[in-house]
Order: C-alpha cells, then structure tokens, then sequence
C-alpha cells in the first residue's frame, strides 16, 4: 500500500531555533496535511495543502506541497517550549480517500 | 460543541475479555474512522464508515469489530483480547468534502 517517509524520527533542539521536517512518497497525493499530537492528546490540524507547490503559513508555521504532488515540508520558526509534541504528515491518498499517516517527528525543545 | 468524544480514556484488560470503545461526534460528520498509534508507528487504519449502516476494513482490521447504527456513534469492539492490541486507540471524524480529520483525545488500553 502507500506509504509515507517521514524525517526526521526525532529532533532536540534549543529554544529560539528553527525545525524543518518532511515527508516523501512514492505515490501522489492529491492533499497533504500536517498534524501536531500534544502528550496524551489526539492530533490536531496544522496546516493543509491542496495544490502542488502551494506554500502555505500558519504562524510561525510553514508548510509547502512539493511540485512532484510526492513530498512535502514543514518548517517552524524561533521554536518555543510548547512546540513539543509529535508532528504528523499526511496524505489522503488510500481508499475512499482516507488519510495515510507517516510515522511521526518527535520535537523536544531545551529552554 | 464537543467535537469527538472518546469513552474511556484508559483501560487495562486481560487476555481473552471483550470490551467496547465509544465513540460519539455531534458535528454531523459523515465519515468516522478508528486508527491505533504504537510507538514511532504513526497511525494505523483499523475500519472507517461512510454513513450510518455502512462500515468498511482498513489496514488493521483483525481482532476488531465495528457498527454504525447512527451519524453520531462509531464503537469499536475487542472480542478476544491479545497482547498485540496494547495501544492508544483514536476515533477521528470529517464531514463529506472536507479536509482533515478531527481526532478523539483517545483510549489508551493494555492488555495483561
């Protein structure tokens, strides 16, 4: 079935820095989403992306939905204490149009 | 609005007892779906539903059982608990055309 790589597993990084992750597939996606898992929390919505090359900000949130349709990043600028969490990419590109998750980006941040 | 509530947030079993996992929206959402997270695993499919009456497998359907008799609710249902289904459970819903789901805080359950 589809499958997407995300990377990286796991990021330590200062307070104030900036954090890029992405996902790549083999196949193409029509949407592309990012989520971020708070401990003990479901995911929640970041940012989606709709079209191929659309470069979209929330905050100090970048995302961009790679030209190919079969990669995309996220970017988070001067990173805070609460950006800790598990960031998800995702894609709807299974069956029915259900979303297919990659395995996640854990952020930890030092103050 | 509650969005989608998830009953109970944690659980232990033993091998072999059956239970339920509710789930309920009130955002009249068409399409519920359950996933389990493991660690470092992301997030597996186990059933979706498109509609009350209509229930459909997903990656990880084994050992589970679904029903949807209502827009609102979803159960999932453990009828021989294993080992293997030690998870956090997420319920998640998104209506018809919509784009991106919105999840359940979850139900973290063990199995000894």
């Amino acid at each position: 079935g589809q499958q997407l790589n995300q990377s990286p597993q796991s990021m330590f990084i200062q307070e104030g820095e900036d954090v890029s992750m992405n996902c790549t597939s083999s196949s193409i996606f029509n949407t592309w989403l990012w989520y971020k898992q708070d401990p003990g929390e479901g995911p929640v919505l970041l940012i989606a992306l709709y079209k191929a090359g659309e470069l979209t900000s929330n905050g100090r949130l970048t995302a961009q939905f790679g030209i190919t349709r079969k990669d995309s990043f996220l970017n988070i600028s001067a990173s805070i204490p609460s950006d800790v969490g598990i960031y998800f990419c995702a894609g709807n590109g299974g069956s029915q149009g259900n979303l297919i998750f990659g395995k996640g980006t854990k952020l930890s941040v030092k103050p | 609005n509650a969005g989608v509530t998830q009953t109970p947030k944690f659980r232990i079993l033993k091998i072999g007892q059956s239970m339920t996992l509710q789930c309920t929206q009130d955002m009249n959402h068409n399409y519920m779906y359950w996933y389990r997270q493991d660690p470092g695993m992301g997030l597996k499919l186990i059933y979706y539903s498109v509609g009350a009456g209509i229930t459909d497998k997903g990656e990880v359907p084994n050992g589970y059982n679904v029903s949807r008799s209502t827009t609102e609710d979803f159960p999932l249902r453990l009828e021989l608990a294993a080992p293997s289904q030690t998870s956090v459970y997420f319920c998640a819903s998104i209506r018809q055309g919509g784009y991106g789901y919105t999840f359940g805080s979850g139900t973290r359950l063990t199995v000894v």
